[in-house]
């Protein structure tokens, strides 16, 4: 099985901030690599898609990278509905997994 | 838009079959390039998948659970549901239906989630 890992598991941070949310995979997964969002007592949202494509609504600040192993989530400036956690999650293979997820929270 | 909505019920006892069901709104179960999915979440934790269900009947599970989970469509009814046998305190969770795109069986990524709902397994 193919483990995620993100670390650290919380970030403080102040809006207009640049942040870079790192998630590492256990084997090579290619760019089989998702991002979502999600906020207290919500579902998760499905942001970024195949390491780098923006989801159609998702506002221009986010933006992926990385292949392999090594990816990141980069938001340019933070903005206050942006403090929620997020999840990477490969779709190299079954079974699909996530990262524990990083908590992005107010300094 | 397409819409899911968990049903069932929110408390389970020790030993006993968890059920849900999934109802798919504003689409329909049997488009082509779609995988209907059970992903849940342990209270303050991480997201765990669970498995898929295609609307021809083909399934894929998550090998930890396998042995425990049962998943079938309903195409008349544009429904899925879960089922999960010998429940344990384990298994207390927000569960999730969620949609994945995907081709040949294989998931690209989970676009449209349900709202979730909390199962807790206790006597």
């Amino acid at each position: 099985d193919i483990q995620m890992t993100q670390s650290p598991s919380s970030l403080s941070a102040s809006v207009g901030d640049r942040v870079t949310i790192p998630c590492r995979a256990s084997q090579s997964i290619s760019s089989y690599l998702n991002w979502y969002q999600q906020k207290p007592g919500k579902a998760p949202k499905l942001l970024i898609s195949g390491a780098s494509s923006l989801q159609s609504g998702v506002p221009s600040r986010f933006s992926g990278s990385g292949s392999g192993t090594d990816f990141t989530l980069t938001i340019s400036s933070l903005q206050p509905e942006d403090f929620a956690t997020y999840y990477c999650q490969q779709s190299y293979s079954i079974p699909y997994s996530f990262g524990q997820g990083t908590k992005l929270e107010i300094k | 838009q397409v819409q899911l909505q968990e049903s069932g019920p929110g408390l389970v006892k020790p030993s006993q079959t968890l059920s849900l069901t999934c109802t798919v709104s504003g689409g329909s179960i049997s488009s082509t390039g779609y995988y209907w999915n059970w992903i849940r979440q342990h209270p303050g934790k991480g997201l765990e998948w669970i498995g898929y269900i295609h609307y021809s009947g083909r399934t894929y599970y998550n090998p930890s659970l396998r042995s425990r989970v049962t998943l079938s469509v309903d195409t008349s009814k544009n429904q899925f549901s879960l089922k999960m046998t010998s429940v344990t305190a384990a298994d207390t969770a927000v569960y999730y239906c969620v949609r994945g795109e995907g081709f040949e069986d294989l998931l690209y990524y989970f676009d449209y989630w349900g709202q979730g709902t909390l199962v807790t397994v206790s006597s």
